[in-house]
């Protein structure tokens, strides 16, 4: 099976533009989970979807959204990025919300000048 | 709440040293525990898991038990090599969210 998949890989944006990141999660796997990775506050959880539905949400400003689609790939969109906002942004599927192992994808590195 | 408390790092060992990653949990009830492992410019990826208490996880030379008295799930393995340099951490599903630790970076000297 083709594991989790991430794009862009890399991405440059300044300071007040939005940007959406993509994921398309292992096949069969239903629950899409995103975390923000920065040196300084760790791996943090953003949220996660199962069945297209947000099932949880961690602790973030509303300007971090996202959304699954019917196939379970899942996007999540950042609006007036601040310079805060570069991170590694990981995507990682499991294949239900019963507590299993989490797969995980390379990440989007995103970079805000 | 659900946690994880892993040592902090980072852990510098020189080749075919014995390596520990301390890893202690609160967790409601007993869930399984994991271990992730994240190489440079990577994702993390499952290292083992175990699902109950007294499991005993392993892969490519790591170990790790469920001790649900001591509510521990340490990381070791017996001899580590200088591609064993990363980042590993403790994880449990919690409640609502996924639970990890801070993560332990480990160095591997030749």
């Amino acid at each position: 099976k083709a594991g989790v998949t991430q794009t862009p890989r890399y991405l440059i944006k300044t300071r007040g533009q939005q940007v959406t990141l993509s994921c398309s999660p292992i096949s069969g796997h239903r629950s899409v989970s995103w975390y923000q990775q920065t040196p300084g506050q760790g791996l943090q959880f953003l949220f996660e979807y199962f069945s297209e539905t947000q099932r949880n949400k961690g602790n973030f400003p509303g300007r971090f959204s996202g959304r699954q689609f019917s196939n379970s790939r899942s996007e999540m969109n950042v609006s007036t990025l601040e310079l805060g906002d570069s991170a590694l942004y990981l995507c990682a599927s499991s294949p239900g919300l019963a507590g299993g192992a989490q797969f995980f994808g390379p990440g989007t590195r995103l970079t805000v000048l | 709440g659900d946690s994880v408390t892993q040592m902090e790092g980072p852990v510098t060992l020189s080749e075919e040293a014995f390596l520990t990653i301390n890893c202690t949990y609160t967790a409601t009830g007993y869930p399984s525990l994991f271990w992730y492992v994240q190489y440079p410019g990577e994702g993390l990826q499952l290292l083992l898991k175990a699902t109950k208490a007294d499991d005993k996880g392993s892969n490519k030379g790591f170990e790790a038990t469920y001790r649900k008295e001591t509510t521990s799930f340490h990381l070791e393995k017996g001899s580590v090599q200088v591609s064993d340099s990363a980042v590993y951490f403790c994880a449990l599903p919690g409640t609502y969210k996924y639970i990890f630790g801070t993560g332990t970076r480990l160095k591997v000297l030749a």
